[in-house]
């Protein structure tokens, strides 16, 4: 079984300011990990992952996420917002991808808002 | 290429009503995956299905809900006798073997 949890369901950050989205996860086997970025009324679109290798992930948009296995965390980092940052940011996880098939569990959703 | 096309966009259907919420996946995928958004909550998982098969299913509710991807035309994510509880976004995915690639929705409202 796996899970994801992101404790912060709100996240307000003035623009050009830093920023970290928080993810902690459990697994029962190796992973791989994800952010999505959603905009209203939108899909959701992936902005990095993590399959192996580089603990240190660089995505879309100038964010970043780091792989830190004994904490079984994934932060989402961007050194400095900009008000089209705007969204909710869903972590997610899946087990391997066993014949095309990969099973994702998301956490619930950070809604980042960039003040001016 | 297209993306993942969804239709339509937005559902209003009455207590009693069936709903039927259509996804094209992206030019070559053969694995297609719907998920679930209430209100103020992440994604859960519903179904994953191959071309003609149900692979898992052990996201769907019991009743009333059902799921196909036929081998041809676009899966269709059925509801029957919906719900003020099913009012929720209904988004699929499309893989080819990995990574999947998200449709922009379908925002079901029961009155």
């Amino acid at each position: 079984a796996q899970s994801v949890t992101q404790l912060d369901s709100q996240v307000p950050v003035f623009e050009e300011a830093p920023v970290e989205l928080r993810c902690n996860y459990s697994s029962s086997v190796s992973v791989y990990l994800f952010w999505y970025v959603q905009y209203p009324n939108q899909g959701l679109q992936l902005l990095l992952k993590y399959l192996s290798g580089s603990t240190l992930v660089k995505g879309i948009n100038g964010f970043e996420a780091e792989f830190n296995k004994s904490q079984t965390s994934f932060h989402l980092r961007k050194p400095s917002v900009h008000i089209s940052d705007t969204a909710e940011y869903f972590c997610a996880v899946s087990g391997p991808n066993s014949g095309g098939y990969q099973k994702v569990t998301f956490g619930t959703g950070t809604k980042l808002q960039v003040i001016p | 290429n297209a993306g993942v096309m969804q239709n339509p966009r937005h559902l209003v259907r009455r207590r009693g009503q069936e709903a039927r919420l259509r996804c094209s996946p992206m030019k070559g995928h053969s694995h297609v995956y719907w998920y679930r958004q209430l209100p103020e909550e992440g994604l859960k998982f519903m179904v994953y299905l191959q071309k003609e098969n149900i692979i898992d299913e052990s996201g769907m509710p019991k009743e009333r809900f059902s799921a196909e991807f036929p081998k041809e035309g676009p899966s269709i994510l059925r509801i029957q006798q919906v719900v003020r509880g099913d009012s929720a976004a209904y988004f699929c995915a499309s893989s080819s073997s990995g990574e999947q690639y998200f449709g922009p929705g379908t925002r079901l409202t029961v009155t």
